[in-house]
């Protein structure tokens, strides 16, 4: 059974701190999609990155990078010089092969204060 | 991407009632995911929907209390059935779309059972 666990429940910095927020996963599939999704006050639901089991390339976007390693099961969040407006609950999420049915993991809640 | 909508986008019910909710996607799609989000939790997949044949239901949820239907490839309704506050959530309708098969959420019914 497929699995996703966020450790660190909440988290707090100050702005311009970056922070990483972890996530561990467990699967039994070879093929496999990993997820980041923020969730805002407004409670929406902000697609950020999708990774295939394939791509261990870490990747950056502007402030966020992602950095996936198969050999820890880890897919961790860095968000670099932090603002305001990153304060959100952020999940991490496990697909497995091609049904698409998704499982979170219990999110962390950053809040970062100016 | 996909744009998902939902009706109703809120609603106070009171216990013992049913309310249906509404999941309109803006191209057709294959699979249809129902999520719940309990007050402070993460998110839990209810019950898969596609297109021409039943629901699939996870662990803990069942057809009685959920019936879904999928008339089409561009929507889907879920049923809350005899509320209790216990149903006091937020559910999510969710699709797979675009080249990378993402998955996207809708914005979500905020329920509140008396």
């Amino acid at each position: 059974a497929q699995k996703v666990t966020q450790a660190q429940t909440e988290i707090s910095v100050v702005e311009k701190e970056d922070v990483t927020l972890d996530c561990v996963y467990e699967t039994r599939d070879t093929t496999y999609y990993l997820f980041w999704y923020k969730q805002p006050p407004s409670g929406e639901l902000v697609f950020l990155i999708r990774r295939n089991s394939f791509d261990e390339q870490n990747e950056i976007s502007g402030r966020y990078s992602w950095n996936f390693q198969k050999s820890t099961s880890s897919f961790n969040f860095t968000i670099t010089a932090s603002q305001v407006v990153d304060s959100a609950v952020y999940f991490c999420a496990l697909s497995e092969g091609w049904n698409n049915d998704m499982r979170f993991g219990a999110g962390t809640r950053l809040t970062v204060k100016p | 991407s996909a744009v998902i909508s939902q009706k109703p986008s809120r609603d106070i019910c009171q216990r013992g009632t049913s309310l249906t909710i509404q999941c309109q996607v803006d191209s057709q799609v294959t699979m249809m995911f129902w999520y719940r989000q309990q007050p402070g939790q993460s998110l839990t997949l209810i019950a898969t929907a596609n297109q021409g044949s039943e629901a699939t239901y996870e662990s803990g949820f069942v057809i009685d209390k959920f019936p879904i239907s999928r008339p089409n490839l561009t929507f889907s309704t879920l049923t809350v059935s005899n509320m209790s506050p216990e149903d006091s959530s937020i559910y999510l309708c969710s699709v797979t779309a675009g080249a990378e098969e993402t998955q996207y959420f809708g914005p979500g019914t905020r329920l509140l059972v008396l």
